[in-house]
């Protein structure tokens, strides 16, 4: 929703390059903030998450920092594979029981 | 089972129809998340239970639309005389916390085709 703001894809990259995906959040309160990757023909999948600020989330080589001033929740990897080809969610919890998602940054790695 | 499960994987309608959408959460999960994701979109929250009980229904977009958790573990989604806005990929989610910072493990989802 409106919530989360995450830069439109799709993004392709060759193998081995850096890659950065940009998510901004508006939010009263300290969300936890998500990275969720889904494959294709797949469900979401937890990627990473960071529940305060200056938390860095990890895993699989991605990186995300939760920046309280600058309302963000960047994803990056160094060094990319053609099996991190996905769409990428970025995602914050509300003070309610619901998720709130970016519309999803599609990647196509090639070799 | 290992993961929450969605079932069918694929529904084909025609306008009209009523649909019912099952989802066995992982086992112990307290927490069930319903949400609707367009195509292109991200998935957007419809409704949430903790265990039997319809906490949230805020994000159900008509009265057409009603999930149900009888026994605290498998709920059904159920759509009355579905329309073609209907169109979507359901997913469902679980938690095992009450609270929803938590993380949520989600299905394959069902993908609903409304003719």
């Amino acid at each position: 929703g409106d919530s989360v703001t995450q830069m439109e894809g799709p993004v392709t990259l060759s193998e081995e390059a850096f890659l950065t995906i940009n998510c901004t959040y508006t939010a009263t309160g300290y969300p936890s903030l998500f990275w969720y990757v889904q494959y294709p023909g797949e469900g979401l999948q937890l990627l990473l998450k960071a529940t305060k600020a200056d938390d860095k989330g990890s895993n699989k080589g991605f990186e995300a920092t939760y920046r309280k001033e600058t309302t963000s929740f960047h994803l990056e990897k160094g060094s990319v594979q053609v099996s991190d080809s996905a769409v990428y969610f970025c995602a914050r919890s509300s003070t309610g029981n619901q998720f709130y998602f970016g519309t999803g940054t599609s990647l196509t790695v090639i070799p | 089972g290992a993961g929450v499960s969605q079932s069918p994987r694929y529904k084909v309608a025609k306008r009209g129809q009523d649909v019912a959408l099952r989802c066995d959460p992982i086992s112990g999960h307290v927490s069930l998340f319903w949400y609707q994701q367009a195509l292109g979109q991200g998935p957007e929250f419809l409704t949430y239970f903790q265990n039997e009980a319809q906490l949230d229904k805020s994000g159900l977009p008509s009265d057409r639309f009603f999930a149900e958790r009888p026994e605290g573990s498998v709920s059904t989604l159920k759509i009355q005389r579905t329309q073609q806005e209907d169109s979507a990929v359901y997913l469902c989610a679980s938690s095992w916390q009450r609270v929803a910072k938590n993380i949520q493990y989600f299905g394959a989802g069902t993908r609903l085709s409304v003719l």
